[in-house]
């Protein structure tokens, strides 16, 4: 079975500060990650994903992501935070194998961006 | 296009009732899923469908019915509502590839008193 880790349930930059949001997975095949963010009282929107082609993923506002096989690590980062970052982020792996396709979601990490 | 849509958004019940949330999507998808949200637990998966006339269980279906008469929407049910079911209740849906984005709607915010 596949699982994500998450380190830091809060995390708090500056604006203009680099972002770096850590999440750590667990499987016993290549697997497929996701990163998600949930702005307050909307639903999630995918930020970016791996999918076993390029290691290093860029996604939407800025925001990037590296698979690192050898330390199973895929942490997001930004270089310059801004106040709009402010959200809650997920990252999540694909249930390979089992045929539902869902995720297994991580338990989240809150960014707040200080002024 | 709307995407995924839910309704309600919020809804207040007490114990022992029932209710229905219903999740509709305009994007031709074969998959749908609702997951529940609660602090520090991130989103868990209730119950999942891979195509009309199908539904199966998630992680967490105790307490939960679905059924998926239409392609486009995927009915969530509490026969008997329970306060340990106050959650964010979320839909999504997919193409159906391991490698598919899972498209969100917006969520129904449940209390249950």
């Amino acid at each position: 079975a596949q699982s994500v880790t998450q380190l830091g349930s809060h995390v708090s930059v500056s604006e203009g500060a680099l972002v770096l949001l850590r999440c750590n997975y667990s499987s016993s095949v290549p697997p497929y990650l996701f990163w998600y963010v949930q702005y307050p009282n909307q639903g999630l929107q995918l930020l970016l994903k791996y999918t076993s082609a390029a290691t290093l993923v860029k996604g939407i506002n800025g925001f990037e992501a590296e698979f690192k096989k050898s330390e199973t690590s895929f942490h997001l980062t930004k270089p310059s935070a801004h106040m709009s970052d402010a959200a809650e982020y997920f990252c999540a792996v694909s249930d390979l194998g089992t045929g539902r396709r869902a995720l297994t979601f991580g338990s989240g990490t809150r960014l707040q961006v200080q002024p | 296009n709307a995407g995924v849509t839910q309704t309600p958004k919020f809804r207040v019940l007490k114990t022992g009732q029932s209710m229905t949330l219903l999740c509709a999507q305009d994007m031709n998808h074969e998959y749908m899923y609702w997951y529940r949200q609660d602090p520090g637990m991130g989103l868990r998966l209730i119950h999942y469908s891979v195509g009309e006339g199908t539904t199966a269980k998630g992680e967490v279906p105790d307490g939960y019915n679905v059924s998926r008469l239409k392609k486009q929407n995927f009915l969530l049910g509490l026969e008997s509502a329970a306060p340990s079911q106050t959650s964010v209740y979320f839909c999504a849906s997919s193409q159906g590839l391991d490698t598919d984005t899972q498209y969100f709607g917006p969520g129904t915010r449940l209390t249950v008193l």
